[in-house]
């Protein structure tokens, strides 16, 4: 099953505006990351947030982490054409091994 | 620094065949994952390896295996492949001495089983 899902499953902006993903999570985590994919090729690593930490910025992007309500939001600001992707939440819980929620796909429009 | 070199990039196959896919982590990097993802169930862990000991593994029946070699060269193999195999295979590099951080991911290997 997966550990993290995100919300909205897709998400239609127009070029300029902010897009916001949440991703929810079930077990307590080591950190959080985010990635980014293109249409089928390789997961691209955006950031990572580390369980003590609640924000965290890089770019345009931000993420916060909420561990009480076992959640994390990605905000992209100013979103350009280009941002165009899927975009998936990676719990790290030990035990090497990563788990993936299921991705939002976001459509920005020029 | 060269990236995670997956090949073939591309393959078709028939049902009952078997497949190997291989992976090239970054240099340095002494532990390789090893992701399948498809529309439906999305990147599912099959197996990590660090210095050719395999320290975890997905829930996938045994057709699904793997191998890690000295160099930290990875491959992995589905035996008696099945249409439901249809799938990107992502490799995924990183360090491995701390349980955690950052995936470095291939370009994937796309199979498509008829």
């Amino acid at each position: 099953s997966q550990q993290g899902e995100e919300d909205p499953q897709a998400l239609s902006i127009q070029e300029g505006e902010n897009a916001t993903m949440n991703c929810s999570y079930k077990t307590s985590i080591n950190n959080l990351q985010w990635y980014r994919q293109n249409s089928g090729r390789g997961l691209v690593h955006l950031i990572l947030i580390r369980s003590n930490e609640r924000e965290k910025h890089s770019g345009r992007l931000r993420v916060t982490l909420d561990t009480s309500k076992k959640s994390s939001s990605l905000l992209i600001t100013a979103s350009r054409a280009a941002d165009t992707a899927s975009y998936f939440c990676a719990t790290d819980t030990g035990g090497f091994k990563t788990i993936f929620g299921a991705g939002t796909r976001l459509f920005v429009k020029a | 620094k060269a990236g995670v070199t997956q090949t073939p990039r591309y393959l078709i196959k028939t049902r009952g065949q078997q497949v190997t896919l291989s992976c090239s982590p970054i240099s340095g990097h002494r532990s390789v994952s090893w992701y399948q993802q498809t529309p439906g169930q999305g990147l599912q862990f099959l197996f990590e390896y660090f210095s050719e000991t395999q320290r975890n593994k997905g829930n996938f029946p045994g057709r699904f295996s793997g191998r890690q070699f000295s160099n930290s060269r990875s491959e992995m193999n589905v035996s008696t492949l099945e249409l439901g195999d249809s799938a990107l295979y992502l490799c995924v590099s990183r360090d491995g001495t701390a349980n955690t951080g950052e995936l470095f991911f291939g370009e994937g290997s796309r199979l498509t089983v008829l």
